[in-house]
This record gives C-alpha cells, sequence and structure tokens, in this order.
C-alpha cells in the first residue's frame, strides 16, 4: 500500500511571506495529522482531523497557520506570513482509526525561513 | 500538557553492542510507542506497546511498557551500522483525545 504523500520535500522561503504544504494520507485513513519539528526536538502535534473535521488544533497558531481537509482526504497546511522560528520539517501522518496509536507518517516538508 | 523524557540525548555504538534508551513521564499513558527517523525522512514505528509489563520484540529490538504505566524502554541488541539514526519514544493517553506526545528522542552514532 502507498505511503504518506508529501510535498514538496523542501521550501525556502523569507520571511513575511506566505507558504503551503500539501499532505496525501494512506487510502482509507479516516485521521490525519500535522505536527511540527524543529530541528533536535521530537514532533509536535499542530492540528488532528477525523475525516473532514478538527479534532485538536489546540496547538496551531491560528493567527498565522491554517489547515483544511476539505473532503475528508488530502490537507494542506499554509503559513502566512512566515516567520524565522517557522523554521522546521512539516510532517504529516494518518491513521485508519480515531486512536491516534499507529500513526504512519509522510518524509516530511523541510521549511527555511530566511 | 504531558512531557516525555528521554535519555540518553545520545550515545555512540560499537558493531556488536547491545544499546539501551528509555523514556519517563510523570503522566500515566495507555500505549507506548517506539520510531526511529532516518536524515530526510519521516519516523518510522519500530514497536507498539498496550499493556503495562507488556514486553515485545520485533527483530533486535526489545521494549517494554513499564508496570508504572510512566515508562518504557528500548534495547537493541548486537547493534550494525544501520541502527544509525534518531529513536523517538511517544506516549498515547486515551483521556487526552488520544493525542501522541514525543520524547526529545535519541540520537545514536557510530564510534570513530
Amino acid at each position: 500500500e502507498a505511503g504518506v504523500a508529501q510535498s514538496p520535500r523542501y521550501k525556502i522561503i523569507e520571511k513575511r511571506q506566505s507558504v503551503a504544504f500539501w499532505c496525501n494520507p494512506i487510502s482509507g485513513h479516516a485521521t490525519l495529522y500535522w505536527y511540527q519539528q524543529i530541528l533536535g526536538q521530537g514532533p509536535k502535534l499542530l492540528i488532528q482531523f477525523q475525516n473532514n473535521g478538527v479534532v485538536d488544533d489546540s496547538q496551531l497558531p491560528k493567527d498565522r497557520f491554517s489547515a483544511e481537509r476539505l473532503k475528508g482526504v488530502d490537507s494542506t497546511l499554509k503559513i502566512q506570513p512566515a516567520k524565522l522560528e517557522d523554521s522546521a520539517v512539516y510532517l504529516c501522518a494518518s491513521s485508519r482509526i480515531r486512536s491516534g496509536d499507529i500513526q504512519y507518517f509522510g518524509a516530511g516538508t523541510r521549511l527555511s525561513v530566511l | 500538557g504531558q512531557q516525555l523524557n528521554q535519555s540518553p540525548q545520545s550515545m555512540f555504538i560499537q558493531e556488536g553492542e547491545d544499546v539501551s534508551m528509555n523514556c519517563t513521564s510523570s503522566s500515566i499513558f495507555n500505549t507506548w510507542l517506539w520510531y526511529k527517523q532516518d536524515p530526510g525522512e519521516g519516523p518510522v514505528l519500530l514497536i507498539a506497546l498496550y499493556k503495562a509489563g507488556e514486553l515485545t520484540s520485533n527483530g533486535r529490538l526489545t521494549a517494554q511498557f513499564g508496570i508504572t504505566r510512566k515508562d518504557s524502554f528500548l534495547n537493541i541488541s548486537a547493534s550494525i551500522p544501520s541502527d544509525v539514526g534518531i529513536y523517538f519514544c511517544a506516549g498515547l493517553i486515551k483521556a487526552a483525545g488520544n493525542k501522541l506526545t514525543f520524547g526529545g528522542g535519541t540520537r545514536v552514532l557510530v564510534k570513530p
């Protein structure tokens, strides 16, 4: 079965610009997660979707970050405007059921904000 | 929020050695997971633990879910060069909406 697909793999932008990341979860996985992984740290959950509804976005900086999963499959994460501290790897994960225990991760998008 | 303290932060291995790392928390977890992350890739699940006291193996990897449900350890026996990478523990609490909390990672490097 195909894994979690993410694009782009790398993105370099200047501060105050906007950027968007795309994720296609494993087929049939109802739950989708976006994580931020700063260099040298473990992943930190930004937002969790169950189908096309938000389950948890308590850690999402909503003044600049937004995410959607309109049809309950693909998802996009947007940052507008970007700050230097947003430089990180953005990981998408999906799981079959809402329990969230077995999450399968994509390769991530490495964002550098200059 | 929940915090997982993972140690050591980094370690050097020599081929053939056994390696141990652990994760502790002040919170009780329902599930413990161990992931490995290679450079430029996302974390890959190694072992999942669901019950206190559970001991599970996956090839040369062995992990245990602590009796108190507040800790877990991972052992790698007879290490080989491809064991190099970053190992993350992750804990899940059902009452917290099944959110996964990650430790800071253990970076495994090869002795020069």
